[in-house]
C-alpha cells in the first residue's frame, strides 16, 4: 500500500532562516510527488510536484523541493523563511494511477 | 474565476438530518474528488468520479452518497448526520484519472457542524 510520511507535526523556524519540511513516500514504481499548502480556513493550494527530470524542483513562493530516490525523500525547504509562511504543509505522493495519498501534515511556524 | 467552488461554506445541522453539499469546477478537468478532513487535520479521500463515473470508493459508510450529474458537478449527499461526522469536507478537481501528474485543486471546504 502506498503511504507518505511526514515525520513532523510541528516545525518552529525564526524568520530569515531556512526551513525544510520532511516527507518519505512509500510508492510502488516511479512516484508522483506533490506539496501543498493550507492557510487557516482555507483549501489546499499547491506549491510543487515532481514528475520526472531534475531532482530539485522549483514551485511557488520561493519553495523548492529535492526528491531522493535512494532516500525515498522528498522534503520541502525554503532558503529564508517568512511570517507568511505558516501554514499546515501536506505531502502526497501517488504512482500515477493510483489515488493521491496525503501525509498527515506538518505545521510550519515562522517566528518574527 | 473561481476554478472549484462548493456551497455551502459552513453547514450547522442537527443528528438525523439529511444534508447535502455542492461542488462545482470550470477549470473542464474530467475528475473529480471528495476529501474528509477531520479535527486533527488528516485529510483522506472518500470518493472520486471520472467523468460522471464513479472510480473509487473507500470505506465510506453508505449514509454518503455522491453524485455527479455532469463532468463539472460532484455533489455530496449525507443521510442520517451523525456527530462523527462533522469535519471539514473539501472538493477537488483534476485533469487526470486517480494520481496523474498534474496534481489535484482544491476548493474552499464546507465545514460541517453536526449537534
Amino acid at each position: 500500500a502506498q503511504s507518505v510520511a511526514q515525520p513532523e507535526d510541528q516545525v518552529n523556524v525564526a524568520e530569515g532562516n531556512p526551513l525544510t519540511v520532511k516527507c518519505t513516500y512509500s510508492v510502488s514504481g516511479n512516484p508522483y510527488l506533490f506539496w501543498y499548502v493550507q492557510y487557516p480556513n482555507r483549501g489546499l493550494q499547491f506549491l510543487l510536484k515532481y514528475i520526472t527530470g531534475d531532482n530539485l524542483v522549483k514551485g511557488s513562493y520561493g519553495f523548492e523541493a529535492e526528491f531522493n530516490k535512494s532516500q525515498t525523500s522528498f522534503h520541502l525547504k525554503k532558503p529564508s523563511a517568512l511570517v507568511s509562511d505558516s501554514a499546515l504543509y501536506f505531502c502526497a505522493a501517488s504512482s500515477g494511477n493510483t489515488p493521491l495519498v496525503f501525509g498527515k501534515g506538518t505545521r510550519l511556524s515562522v517566528i518574527a | 474565476d473561481t476554478a472549484v467552488s462548493q456551497t455551502p461554506k459552513y453547514l450547522v445541522t442537527q443528528m438525523g438530518n439529511d444534508k447535502s453539499i455542492k461542488c462545482e469546477q470550470n477549470l473542464g478537468h474530467d475528475t473529480m474528488y471528495w476529501y474528509k478532513q477531520d479535527s486533527k487535520k488528516f485529510l483522506k479521500i472518500m470518493f472520486s468520479y471520472n467523468n460522471k463515473e464513479l472510480i473509487i470508493n473507500e470505506t465510506v459508510p453508505n449514509r454518503f452518497s455522491p453524485k455527479s450529474p455532469d463532468k463539472a458537478h460532484l455533489n455530496l449527499h449525507i443521510n442520517s448526520l451523525e456527530l462523527g461526522d462533522s469535519a471539514v469536507y473539501f472538493c477537488a478537481s483534476s485533469p487526470y484519472t486517480s494520481g496523474g501528474p498534474g496534481g489535484q485543486y482544491f476548493g474552499p471546504g464546507t465545514r460541517l457542524t453536526v449537534t
